[in-house]
């Protein structure tokens, strides 16, 4: 069974603070890590994504996420918030071969306060 | 380049109407996807495509809901008859291949009375 946890349905900072999402995985196999926003009303936008090599991938608007193997972990981080992050964060995680979708975590709403 | 777009963005259906979503995939992909989004249940797979070809169908929404791709660039999702419980947003998206990495569409929020 694959699972993806996020054990933090809500998170609060405020503007200009470090920020880190956390996110657990079960999974067999060889696999795809990422990460997207949603923001109120829309659709799903990819932050970013891990398959090998660097655990620590970079992403769009100064995100980044760490790969964990021994924690089964893929936390995304940002050093400095903006209030346009806020914003509903997935973390999923997916097959790299053959017949694939990505399994999402509940998400973590992320607000920004100013 | 144009992303995914669906139609319509909002639907209003009486219990027991039929619905249909549309969709457009990014020009190219040929993987296609349908999820349902609800705050109790979050993301749900409704159905999967690769080529046209129907690759997994979600087992728990079988009964009343039908996905189709009728060609490479447009996909259609109904619902028949809709219930009270279907209210939520449908999302589509896409790839080229197994990338790892789904381009969205906006969603279509679809509210059953």
């Amino acid at each position: 069974t694959q699972t993806v946890s996020q054990s933090d349905a809500h998170v609060t900072v405020f503007e200009g603070d470090s920020v880190e999402l956390r996110c657990n995985y079960s999974y067999g196999g060889s696999i795809y890590l990422s990460w997207y926003i949603q923001h109120h009303g829309h659709g799903l936008q990819f932050l970013l994504k891990y398959y090998s090599g660097n655990p620590v991938v970079q992403g769009v608007n100064g995100f980044e996420a760490e790969f964990s193997k021994s924690d089964s972990s893929f936390h995304l981080r940002k050093a400095s918030v903006h209030w346009s992050d806020s914003a509903v964060y997935f973390c999923a995680v997916s097959a790299s071969s053959g017949s694939w979708q990505l399994i999402f975590g509940s998400g973590t709403q992320l607000t920004v306060m100013p | 380049d144009a992303g995914v777009t669906q139609t319509p963005r909002h639907e209003v259906a009486e219990k027991g109407q039929t619905i249909i979503l549309k969709c457009e995939p990014v020009s190219g992909h040929n993987d296609l996807f349908w999820y349902r989004q609800t705050k109790i249940q979050g993301l749900e797979l409704l159905s999967y495509f690769r080529s046209k070809s129907l690759m997994e169908d979600g087992g728990a929404f079988k009964d009343r809901f039908k996905a189709e791709m009728l060609n490479s660039s447009f996909s259609t999702l109904k619902i028949q008859p809709t219930e009270p419980k279907d209210s939520a947003v449908y999302l589509c998206a896409s790839s080229f291949g197994n990338t790892g990495q789904l381009y969205f569409g906006e969603g279509s929020k679809l509210t059953v009375l």
